[in-house]
């Protein structure tokens, strides 16, 4: 079957470093996305991994174990901007995502 | 350029009444793809495109659902005789190709739909 598993939610400071984690049991595996999603719009694109290993991209890092079925979102020097969703997705195949349910994160000053 | 757009933003309809919402991909994308979002869940798959054909329509609650795509462009997700539980923000999505690897997907602002 499939799931992908996230923290509802999580709170941080302004300033701070917040870590996110992401487990996932899908059928299949070609890349995993990380997207933020501000209260009532659109989800955007944050980062893709597919191979083992870290992405950097500016304050955000996103890390990947594909043996462990896991990855994390790590955004540094939060701003009140950041508080919004972020959604793990896992594309199986060549089309479709699967998302966890996100988590939202709470940024207080 | 222009990104993806939808319409209604939002609609509110009868239990029982049909409803179609439109989705215009970014210009050239070849994928289209449909989600629905309920509060408090993830994004659910419902179908996607690949030009006019729909390879994966396994994401379709019920055969109230249906989808079509013309001129490889525009897309109408369709909901027949709809029920409360339908209610959700629907969210469609494009890309260059459903081949492409690295290549994301670019979501529109979505319809919310509440039956009432």
């Amino acid at each position: 079957g499939q799931n992908i598993d996230q923290p509802t939610e999580m709170t941080a400071t302004e300033g701070a470093i917040v870590q996110i984690n992401c487990t996932y049991q899908t059928s299949g595996f070609n890349g995993l996305f990380w997207y933020q999603q501000h209260a009532g719009e659109a989800p955007t694109f944050l980062s893709y991994n597919v191979l083992d290993g870290l992405e950097e991209k500016g304050r955000f890092s996103s890390f990947l174990s594909r043996s462990k079925g896991y990855s994390y979102l790590l955004l540094k020097e939060l701003q009140m901007k950041d508080s919004a969703s972020y959604l793990c997705a896992v594309r199986e195949g060549t089309d479709k995502l699967i998302f966890g349910t996100g988590t939202r994160l709470q940024v207080f000053p | 350029g222009a990104g993806v757009s939808q319409s209604p933003s939002n609609k509110v309809t009868e239990k029982g009444k049909d409803v179609e919402l439109r989705c215009d991909p970014i210009s050239g994308h070849t994928a289209l793809y449909w989600y629905r979002q309920s509060l408090g869940q993830g994004l659910e798959f419902l179908i996607y495109f690949q030009g006019n054909s729909a390879p994966d329509k396994s994401g379709l609650p019920s055969d109230r659902f249906s989808a079509e795509r013309t001129g490889g462009s525009v897309s109408t997700l369709t909901i027949q005789r709809t029920q409360q539980e339908d209610s959700a923000v629907y969210l469609c999505a494009s890309s260059p190709s459903s081949r492409a690897t690295k290549e994301t997907q670019y979501f529109g602002p979505g319809t919310r739909l509440l039956v009432l």
